[in-house]
């Protein structure tokens, strides 16, 4: 099975614009998590996808959105971007199926690294 | 204070050495992730745990749900092992939402 992808991988951006990542699971996946990670915030947790519903949120502000569609493809849009916004940003995937006690294995795609300038 | 305490923070050593690196956390958990990132910022899941213990190939990892900390153990360790090894927990309320620590990052020197 192909693993997580990112798209793009790369992206430099200026302040007050706005971006959009992409991120395909797993063929099977149900679920999509997006992470940002920072220097020094360490691995926060964005939001969570589950058949095209956020079933969990992190503490992040409005301007951090995403969506889900039919296929599990899933995008997250950042409006507004402001310098502390740059961070590479995870995306990854599980069946999703399981809550509660079991918990499941995340696999996370390779990221995109930001840079607001 | 944060849910999850990694320890050490960095973490050098020479090849063939054995490796602890902990977790400690203060809320209720559905399971507990290990995983290992390396330069390029690619994260592999190592382990999940709910209880007890798991082994695979060189690599450890132990939960003792009771006293809320875990543990990664590397044997033989090689300079490839070297990466960022981060603990995150899949929380009782929310266990698709992963709280992660800050991460120890090990270099292993030839």
């Amino acid at each position: 099975k192909a693993g997580v992808t990112q798209t793009p991988r790369y992206l430099i951006k200026t302040r007050g614009q706005q971006v959009t990542l992409s991120c395909s699971p797993i063929s099977g996946h149900r679920s999509v998590s997006w992470y940002q990670q920072t220097p020094g915030q360490g691995l926060q947790f964005l939001f969570e996808y589950f058949s095209e519903t956020q079933r969990n949120k992190g503490n992040f502000p409005g301007r951090f959105s995403g969506r889900q569609f039919s296929n599990s493809r899933s995008e997250m849009n950042v409006s507004t971007l402001e310098l502390g916004d740059s961070a590479l940003y995870l995306c990854a995937s599980s069946p999703g199926w399981v809550l509660g006690l079991a918990g499941e294995t995340q696999y996370f795609g390779p990221g995109t690294r930001l840079l607001v300038l | 204070k944060n849910e999850v305490e990694q320890s050490p923070q960095n973490l050098t050593a020479q090849e063939g050495e054995f490796i602890t690196i902990n977790c400690s956390y203060s809320v209720g958990i559905s399971a507990l992730h290990w995983l290992q990132q390396h330069p390029g910022g690619g994260i592999v899941s190592l382990f999940m745990l709910s209880s007890g213990k798991k082994k695979h190939g060189r690599l450890i990892a132990t939960i003792n749900i009771q006293e809320k900390h875990s543990s990664l153990h590397i044997t033989a360790s090689h300079p490839r092992d070297s990466a960022v090894y981060i603990c995150a927990l899949a929380p009782i309320q929310g266990a698709q939402k992963l709280v992660f620590g800050q991460g120890t990052r090990l270099t292993i020197n030839p």
